[in-house]
């Protein structure tokens, strides 16, 4: 089956600094990736919908000059956090949508970010 | 528009069915199904595409009513492993692949 990675998993680090999580599709092509945010025993936050070659999208409300993504290729996206602050530790996650069956999303592992 | 998931949550025994409800106040293009268990990343169900369908695999199946923009999950003889957090994902009409996600429905099964 189709198989997203993220990386990494888990991230503790200081409040004013920048981190970097990578999503990648292992076995498929991924024209279109998005990104998520879940706070703990809620549901999942649309920040950004990401298309290869081009600009993302974000939500309304969702700063895109603190949360970048960047989609270089067909099978990788990263979201950057830049300035990290407290209130930005969550659980973020990516999903990319196979650019062969059209319809599924299939989500990486998540990754946990813990800003001090 | 956040589609409305019930219940918010339900505790079965196992061997027991389980419905859950999604219900949207937009016209969608389909629904999509996903289990999330604790600490992890959801995990792909099922979608049902416009056009009013039913699908299931093992004894797991949905229902979508195009009309009433309502979908449903249901689970039959329900086992340990089903537990967790179920989130329908709705795309409406004009969409660009997104979905929107309702506050999910945590199921817990007990032996």
């Amino acid at each position: 089956g189709a198989v997203v990675s993220q990386h990494p998993s888990w991230v503790i680090c200081k409040s004013g600094t920048s981190v970097k999580i990578e999503c990648r599709s292992l076995d498929f092509q991924a024209t279109t990736m998005f990104w998520y945010r879940q706070f703990p025993k809620q549901s999942l936050m649309l920040m950004a919908t990401s298309n290869e070659g081009s600009k993302a999208t974000y939500e309304q409300g969702v700063e895109k000059d603190k949360f970048l993504i960047n989609h270089a290729s067909l099978t990788l996206s990263t979201l950057t956090v830049t300035s990290a602050h407290p209130e930005d530790s969550s659980f973020y996650i990516c999903s990319a949508r196979d650019a062969g069956t059209y319809y599924e999303q299939y989500f990486g592992p998540g990754t946990r970010l813990t800003v001090t | 528009q956040q589609p409305v998931q019930s219940p918010q949550a339900v505790i079965l025994r196992e061997g027991e069915d389980a419905v859950i409800n999604c219900s949207s106040s937009k016209a969608l293009y389909s629904v999509h199904w996903y289990r999330q268990k604790h600490g992890e990343a959801p995990v792909f169900l099922m979608i049902l595409l416009k056009g009013g369908e039913q699908k299931g695999h093992d004894k797991i199946s949905a229902s979508f009513n195009e009309k009433k923009q309502q979908s449903s999950l249901y689970l039959t003889a329900s086992q340990l492993s089903y537990s967790g957090t179920y989130f329908c994902g709705t795309e409406g009409v004009d969409s660009n692949y997104q979905l929107i996600w309702g506050a999910g429905t945590k199921l817990i099964i007990k032996p």
